[in-house]
């Protein structure tokens, strides 16, 4: 079966400090993909990225990066100087390729980022 | 270029009453997913379709139904609604895989908050 954790509830930082987002996923599959959604107070999701379970390699985005560790099962989220305009709640979702090409979304419960300017 | 749009935004139902929700997914997409979003929660996958037809479908009673239409827009239904189906309805739109083993980026709508009395 398949999930998705985050521990982390809700995390306050101060403006231009550094924080991480813990994502671990559970699944059988061996052939899936992790994301990670941004939702601000207006509610839409926001697409920040994706990763296939073939490829390991860590990715950097502007003040973004991720750390995809099959090892241990995890895809941390990492803001580098955070700015009050990262104030929103985070997801991480894992999907896992099917035969039929369906491909649902399941989701950890959220972390609540602040940040305090 | 037109994302994914939802309507109506905000609605108010009484207890065993029927709504619809619609979707028009982004330009270019062919299928649409269904998620609800509970305050506090994850989003939870309701149904996807693909070609009018749903491919996959979520741990929902039946009182959950849908439809795509040929434009690929699509409709949620919910009858004899419960309090408990209060919630934010989240509409994404992808490309379809086909019957390889591959997941295509989900995009999100800005949701329907649905308020049941």
């Amino acid at each position: 079966a398949q999930k998705v954790t985050q521990a982390q509830t809700e995390i306050s930082v101060v403006e231009k400090e550094d924080v991480t987002l813990d994502c671990v996923y559970e699944t059988r599959d061996t052939t899936y993909y992790l994301f990670w959604y941004k939702q601000p107070p207006s509610g839409e999701l926001v697409f920040l990225i994706r990763r296939n379970s073939f490829d390991e390699q860590n990715e950097i985005s502007g003040r973004y990066s991720w750390n995809f560790q099959k090892s241990t099962s995890s895809f941390n989220f990492t803001i580098t100087a955070s700015q009050v305009v990262d104030s929103a709640v985070y997801f991480c979702a894992l999907s896992e390729a099917t035969v039929a090409g369906a491909n649902n979304l399941f989701f950890g419960t959220g972390t609540r980022l602040t940040v305090i300017p | 270029d037109a994302g994914v749009t939802q309507s109506p935004t905000h609605l108010i139902k009484t207890r065993g009453q029927q709504v619809t929700l619609r979707c028009s997914p982004k330009s270019g997409h062919d299928t649409v997913s269904w998620y609800q979003q509970a305050l506090g929660q994850g989003p939870q996958f309701i149904f996807q379709y693909y070609e009018e037809e749903e491919r996959q479908r979520g741990n929902f009673p039946d009182r959950f139904s849908g439809h795509q239409f040929p434009n690929y827009s699509s409709e949620l239904n919910v009858n004899a609604l419960l309090l408990g189906d209060s919630a934010l309805y989240l509409c994404a739109s992808s490309l379809a895989g086909g019957l390889k083993r591959y997941t295509d980026t989900q995009y999100f709508g800005p949701g329907t908050r649905l308020t049941v009395l």
